[in-house]
């Protein structure tokens, strides 16, 4: 069983959609979740990070973790064009730890 | 611009080759991590230095090997190349001394690799 798990996708959705993004994850230890998010050809850039259970929103951005479930969400509000990528959660145990990433989801946003 | 520069962005050799990827991390970032990144395996770890020891490894060949130098940049060797080991490879830094780290890394644009 891999450490982190997502579906590959693709998911495509029209302009405008709530898209909701899910990882699952079997490492207890973990403390620390991020979301990546990565272009074609690019390298993965951090889009949210959260600490132990709970909800973080940036702008359109909504990341949750529930830690009693190892669940890890990301919501996109008013999705964008710009949007289209893959997305990458990741966990690790400490800050200093090896950070270990799902597969990632494909995510179309149609005009 | 994350602040982590990679060389070379691709490289083109034969089975059988030897290869060294290099790694600039980010400015006064202590930890270097690698990744392999391949269409069927997603973003896979391989090795972490932290202030030039290794600190973790994952699923790393034993053909593969890295290092992390005092001046912090890194280096992973790849040897006898198979066709598999066509890949991105992307280093990553984070870890500032003296600072409440997150654990965020940041990415270079990746090496590609590509084995014939």
């Amino acid at each position: 069983q891999k450490e982190v798990e997502q579906d590959p996708g693709p998911l495509s959705v029209p302009e405008g959609a709530i898209v909701s993004l899910n990882c699952t994850y079997s490492n207890s230890a973990f403390q620390y979740f991020m979301w990546y998010r990565q272009y074609s050809r690019k390298g993965p850039e951090l889009l949210m990070y959260t600490y132990s259970s709970g909800n973080k929103e940036d702008g359109r951005f909504t990341a949750q973790v529930d830690k009693s479930s190892k669940y890890i969400s990301l919501f996109i509000r008013d999705s964008q064009p710009s949007d289209s990528a893959t997305y990458l959660c990741a966990g690790t145990k400490t800050s200093y730890d090896k950070v270990i990433f799902g597969p990632g989801t494909s995510l179309s946003v149609i005009p | 611009d994350s602040g982590v520069t990679q060389t070379p962005k691709h490289l083109i050799t034969a089975t059988g080759q030897r290869v060294t990827l290099r790694c600039s991390p980010r400015s006064g970032d202590l930890s270097v991590y690698w990744y392999q990144q391949s269409l069927d395996q997603g973003l896979q770890f391989l090795i972490q230095y932290y202030n030039g020891e290794e600190r973790a490894k994952g699923n790393i060949l034993e053909r593969f090997s890295a290092q992390q130098f005092p001046d912090l940049h890194s280096e992973l060797n790849l040897s006898s190349l198979e066709l598999g080991d066509s890949a991105l490879y992307f280093c990553a830094s984070s870890a500032k001394a003296g600072l409440l780290n997150t654990g965020e890394l940041f990415f270079g644009e990746g090496s590609r690799l590509t084995v014939l």
